[in-house]
């Protein structure tokens, strides 16, 4: 079936930026999406990116997308305490969001 | 605007008996409504796709006839596990949607089952 990774645990320093990696299977995904997960909170759409892009810039949020080797990032400069929370990246595949297994991101001070 | 709200937000029962979860759209009405599992340290996976006044879908390998899906209105869906066990124990995740497209679906904020 399909598949979507991400790595578990993410530190880092605040005001550093952050990383978040994800690779996904389904190549026929039209759009690829990062959500946010805070404790207590549905998850949040945070942004998305067209298959056809490389790049995705919303203020402190930098999304690229490498087709040839599926793999998606999400990149968050200037990290505060408030980005704490848990990212998942997710794919369609039929109409349907597969996830990927999220990152928890703690930010220290 | 857009809110999804769930209830409870925790529950402790006892193996055997039925727990009914509701997932809520407060502001808006879902054509739609989204019932997910999360398992610690794994990823969302959908359960169930509900549309208000018709049966449920379910994916594969979900059984239909322990987690019973009712969306009797455009505002409101339940998820109830029947004869609930420990391995039923987990974090039940639903969501509601506006229309077509993923950006038009919204999460509540999870439902929390622990299974004596």
């Amino acid at each position: 079936g399909e598949d979507v990774e991400q790595s578990l645990f993410l530190s880092v320093r605040e005001g550093d930026s952050s990383v978040i990696n994800c690779t996904y299977t389904d190549s026929s995904s039209t759009y690829l999406y990062w959500y946010k997960q805070e404790p207590g909170a549905g998850l949040q759409l945070l942004t998305y990116i067209f298959s056809n892009m490389d790049m995705k810039q919303d203020q402190r949020l930098t999304v690229l997308l490498n087709k040839k080797d599926k793999h998606l990032s999400l990149r968050i400069a200037d990290t505060q305490t408030g980005d704490s929370a848990i990212y998942f990246c997710a794919e369609t595949f039929t109409d349907k969001l597969i996830f990927g297994t999220g990152t928890r991101l703690q930010v220290f001070p | 605007g857009a809110v999804v709200s769930q209830h409870p937000s925790r529950v402790i029962c006892k193996s055997g008996t039925s727990v009914k979860i509701e997932c809520r759209s407060l502001d808006f009405q879902a054509t739609t409504m989204f019932w997910y599992r999360q398992f610690p340290k794994k990823s969302l996976m959908l359960m169930a796709t509900s549309n208000e006044g018709s049966k449920a879908t379910y994916e594969q390998g979900v059984e239909k006839d322990k987690f019973l899906i009712n969306h009797a209105s455009l505002t409101l869906s339940t998820l109830t596990v029947t004869s609930a066990h420990p391995e039923d124990s987990s974090f039940y995740i639903c969501s509601a949607s506006t229309g077509m497209g993923v950006e038009t679906q919204y999460f509540g904020p999870g439902t929390r089952l622990l299974v004596l």
